[in-house]
């Protein structure tokens, strides 16, 4: 049940592009997603609820697309401070926490 | 509010002693989770708390660990007779009520089992 993450791995250059994937082989209630650097706690992002949802915050945005169980993380003119490893947590049935799973994660790497 | 506050930050114990660490919430938020993560992994659902009340508790949870939430606040996690399997960095979340809230994550308790 835990959520499929591609790619594994990206490296980018400043001010480039990146799509991050997210995909689940049952029915999504919600996607939340995550950054954590090397030691840090993760930090949360954004939370999608409903199917079709775009959400979005400075250069950086999702959708969820509730039919194919995906969620896909954009990340646009990437910054040096984009680099760390991107989890999606997928819930398939509100408030049941032992059913919220997270990916085993993007790492993100955005160099000079 | 100083988020998610999590002790001690490293414990380096011995193969079959006790360890517990502690984990105080965001002060508003009634919705406490543990989660366990090994390097390379995403977090692993613990156990959650609503105010006192451990509501949920992961089926994989061996009976050697114990999560608290004495008054709703603060929240103690114990593992007992620890085995060396039981070496990860432990992370304790808290989120407010409602469907658009987002964890947040204290920056955890790594420990080590020699």
């Amino acid at each position: 049940q835990q959520p499929v993450q591609s790619p594994q791995a990206v490296i980018l250059r400043e001010g480039e592009d990146a799509v991050i994937n997210c995909s689940s082989s049952k029915a999504l209630y919600s996607v939340h997603w995550y950054r954590q650097k090397h030691g840090e706690a993760p930090v949360f992002l954004m939370i999608l609820l409903k199917g079709g949802e775009q959400k979005g915050h400075d250069k950086i945005s999702a959708s969820f697309n509730e039919k194919k169980q995906q969620s896909s993380l954009y990340l646009t003119a990437s910054q040096l401070s984009y680099s760390g490893t991107y989890f999606c947590g997928t819930e398939s049935r509100r408030y049941n926490f032992n059913k919220f799973y997270f990916g085993s994660g993007t790492k993100l790497n955005v160099k000079p | 509010d100083t988020g998610v506050s999590q002790n001690p930050r490293h414990k380096i114990t011995k193969r079959g002693q006790n360890v517990t660490f502690r984990c105080d919430p965001i002060s508003e938020h009634n919705r406490l989770y543990w989660y366990r993560q090994t390097l390379g992994q995403g977090p692993e659902f613990l156990t959650y708390f609503q105010n006192e009340a451990q509501l949920e508790k992961s089926r994989l949870l061996s009976d050697r660990f114990s999560a608290e939430r004495p008054k709703g606040s603060f929240s103690t996690l114990e593992i007992q007779r620890t085995e060396q399997g039981d070496s990860a960095m432990y992370l304790c979340a808290s989120s407010g009520v409602g469907g658009d809230y987002g964890y947040t994550f204290g920056s955890g308790t790594r420990l080590t089992v020699v």
